[in-house]
């Protein structure tokens, strides 16, 4: 079955640092990719997509590329704040509507 | 405000006390989803449903009943509740379009401890 797997946390960095938080994925077929973030307390809000081979999600500085290739969907952020400091997760839909999620990645940004 | 509600947010029990978790939104969605999120697990999805009346499995459906008789609303039930079903718990929604391209909508969790 469909299967996503991220880096585990926790990531603790300092402001300004690069951010990468890798995703791999096993599907059948031609999935979509997502990144979902969950900031403490809240519920998860979508964060970027990109629903073909190839095709680059972006959001608030935040980028991922659809690579069929590697099967890869890594998340980048040049300059991290500590507003950016939450759960991560990658997730993928098979065309069924089911998101399958990774575990999740933790991730904290100090001053 | 386009958005998904659930109810109660933080729920204590004890177990076999049958409970009800409720979820609305108020985007007109056909697909509903339930999910639980464990730590190092991510979320499962526990049921899901495409439109009234039509309600199927998920992943970890043991234990959980469903239904969905008007579009906007779709409760978890746990008939017999045990501790295994503590839980971080989360309701989506998303319309059906391009076969699983759209976003889902989340509500805000409801924590839940079986005691």
């Amino acid at each position: 079955g469909d299967s996503v797997t991220q880096m585990e946390g926790p990531v603790t960095l300092s402001e300004e640092a690069f951010l990468t938080i890798n995703c791999t994925y096993t599907a059948t077929g031609y999935p979509s990719l997502f990144w979902y973030v969950q900031y403490p307390g809240e519920g998860l809000q979508l964060l970027l997509k990109a629903t073909k081979a190839d095709d680059k999600g972006s959001n608030k500085g935040f980028e991922a590329t659809y690579r069929k290739e590697t099967t890869s969907f890594h998340l980048e952020k040049g300059s991290v704040q500590v507003s950016d400091s939450a759960v991560y997760f990658c997730a993928l839909s098979g065309g069924d509507y089911k998101l399958s999620f990774g575990a999740g990645t933790t991730v904290t940004v100090r001053a | 405000e386009a958005q998904v509600t659930q109810n109660p947010r933080y729920l204590i029990t004890v177990t076999g006390k049958k409970l009800t978790v409720t979820c609305s939104q108020n985007m007109n969605h056909e697909y509903m989803s339930w999910y639980r999120q464990d730590p190092g697990l991510g979320l499962r999805q526990i049921y899901y449903s495409m439109n009234v009346e039509v309600t199927d499995k998920g992943d970890v459906p043991e234990g959980y009943k469903v239904s969905r008789k008007e579009k906007r609303n779709f409760p978890l039930i746990l008939e017999s509740p045990s501790p295994n079903q503590t839980s971080l718990y989360f309701c989506a929604s998303s319309s059906l379009g391009t076969g699983g391209r759209e976003t889902q909508y989340f509500g805000p969790g409801t924590r839940l401890l079986v005691l």
